[in-house]
């Protein structure tokens, strides 16, 4: 399968503690997004890179998350000390840039994260 | 601020028969849509995209309808089947934003 994965698929973890979550592109793509949905609503863009550099996160939820993709291919999303309101699907896309025209994402399947 | 919206959140349709699906949105310079089907547990699957020189684009018993005037699209799924039973989404690519999705229930 050459699409979009992310690990774990699940997670269960204590409030408080840190997570990371791991999303591997579709191998041809140099972008790469990550995104929060929660129950009964639609993906919320959280940032994205080109290659390694990370072109947006104004839009990361709080200064306890963060993501990096330090060599251009594979990217972590970390959340620190985590709140109950943190329990939602975190969701990784990636597209090919072509210049000129906005990209086409492709999802990945999710991780699913449960905060006790 | 810019949004995406869905009129309504759920539709319910016999087997065999076209559903519609319908979107709003706000950003008069959006010029890049697509719609995702999303089943339970699963990431969101690309079905179809337009861009704004396009008005209307058709694939496998799929066809996107864009109106630019009134900031709408819709979604047309063909002799709907119970595989179509998911969760609808249309998405701004260029805001990177999601309606919250309509739930497609396929009675047979």
């Amino acid at each position: 399968d050459t699409g979009v994965s992310q690990d774990p698929r699940h997670k269960i973890t204590k409030r408080g503690q840190n997570v990371t979550f791991r999303c591997d592109p579709i191998s041809e793509h140099n972008r790469l997004y990550w995104y929060r949905q929660t129950l009964g609503q639609g993906p919320e863009f959280l940032t994205y890179f080109q290659n390694e550099a990370q072109l947006e996160k104004s839009r990361l939820l709080s200064d306890r998350f963060s993501a990096e993709r330090p060599k251009g291919s594979f990217s972590t999303l970390e959340i620190q000390r985590t709140e109950q309101g943190d329990s939602a699907m975190y969701l990784c896309a990636s597209s090919r840039r072509i210049s000129g025209y906005t990209d086409t994402q492709y999802f990945g399947p999710g991780t699913r994260l449960t905060v006790l | 601020g810019e949004s995406v919206g869905l009129h309504l959140p759920t539709l319910s349709v016999q087997e065999g028969d076209n559903s519609i699906i319908n979107c709003a949105y706000s950003n008069s310079a959006s010029d890049y849509f697509i719609w995702y089907k999303q089943e339970s547990g699963k990431g969101p699957q690309f079905i179809i995209d337009i861009r704004s020189n396009m008005d209307k684009r058709q694939g496998q018993r799929v066809t996107v309808l864009l109106n630019k005037t009134v900031k709408h699209l819709s979604l047309q799924i063909a002799a709907t089947q119970p595989g179509d039973s998911a969760v609808y989404f249309c998405a701004d690519l260029n805001d990177m934003r999601f309606g919250a999705g309509t739930r497609l229930t396929v009675k047979p």
